[in-house]
């Protein structure tokens, strides 16, 4: 049982370039989130997903997009990459309340 | 505007001895809170949780304690063990949401 992966775990992106970060979960979930977080700070959430189809804005919602075509996959999208969206990016998945699983994490440096 | 502070960014704490994490809240509508632990390099894991209809809950070594009156949660780990050395994040969920809003974290040692 994986659990929920994320790949890559490590990218150093130009400014101005785009990429997408993958995240799937093989426990069929039905919720799925994208965190970011920035040092001695805590989690902010990104995007999230009630299930396949339906995602919504979290508190930092600006400069990414998601999707849900399955329930396993959640894959976060960055567009025109930018210093500020330097940090480490956490994909999470639950079928309960608030009891997430997380993945490892995405670190990522936009220089 | 942070609806979850723990304003403590570090914690020492001796072998055996209680750990006491702390943690406030500022959003009423709150009626779910956790615990997460993280260690370095993976992501953060599930610890404990209390729902606003109790005052405390256990599990094992871990107890959380909730004063709604005072929008204010504490985690309890006794005693302390060296594997305790985590961050520590406090969540906390509004009634009917499933989304989580964490607090900063609070970095625990501990001591041999």
């Amino acid at each position: 049982n994986a659990g929920v992966t994320q790949t890559p775990k490590f990218r150093i992106l130009k400014i101005g370039q785009s990429m997408t970060l993958q995240c799937t979960q093989d426990m069929n979930h039905n919720y799925m989130y994208w965190y970011r977080q920035d040092p001695g700070m805590g989690l902010k959430l990104i995007y999230y997903s009630v299930g396949a189809g339906i995602t919504d804005k979290g508190e930092v919602p600006n400069g990414y997009n998601v999707s849900r075509s399955t329930t396993e996959d959640f894959p976060l999208r960055l567009e025109l990459a930018a210093p500020s969206q330097t940090s480490v990016y956490f994909c999470a998945s639950s079928d309960r309340r608030g009891e997430a699983f997380f993945g490892q994490g995405t670190r990522l440096t936009v220089v | 505007d942070q609806q979850v502070k723990q304003n403590s960014p570090s914690l020492s704490v001796q072998e055996g001895r209680i750990s006491i994490l702390n943690c406030d809240y500022t959003n009423s509508m709150f009626d779910y809170f956790l615990w997460y632990k993280k260690y370095p390099a993976e992501g953060p894991t599930f610890l404990i949780s209390i729902s606003s209809i109790k005052d405390k809950n256990e599990d094992g070594r871990f107890t959380v304690f909730l004063n709604k009156s005072a929008k204010h949660l504490s985690l309890h780990i006794v005693p302390s063990q060296p594997g305790d050395s985590a961050v520590y994040f406090c969540a906390a969920a509004i009634q009917g949401a499933q989304k989580l809003v964490f607090g900063q974290g609070t970095r625990l040692t501990i001591n041999p």
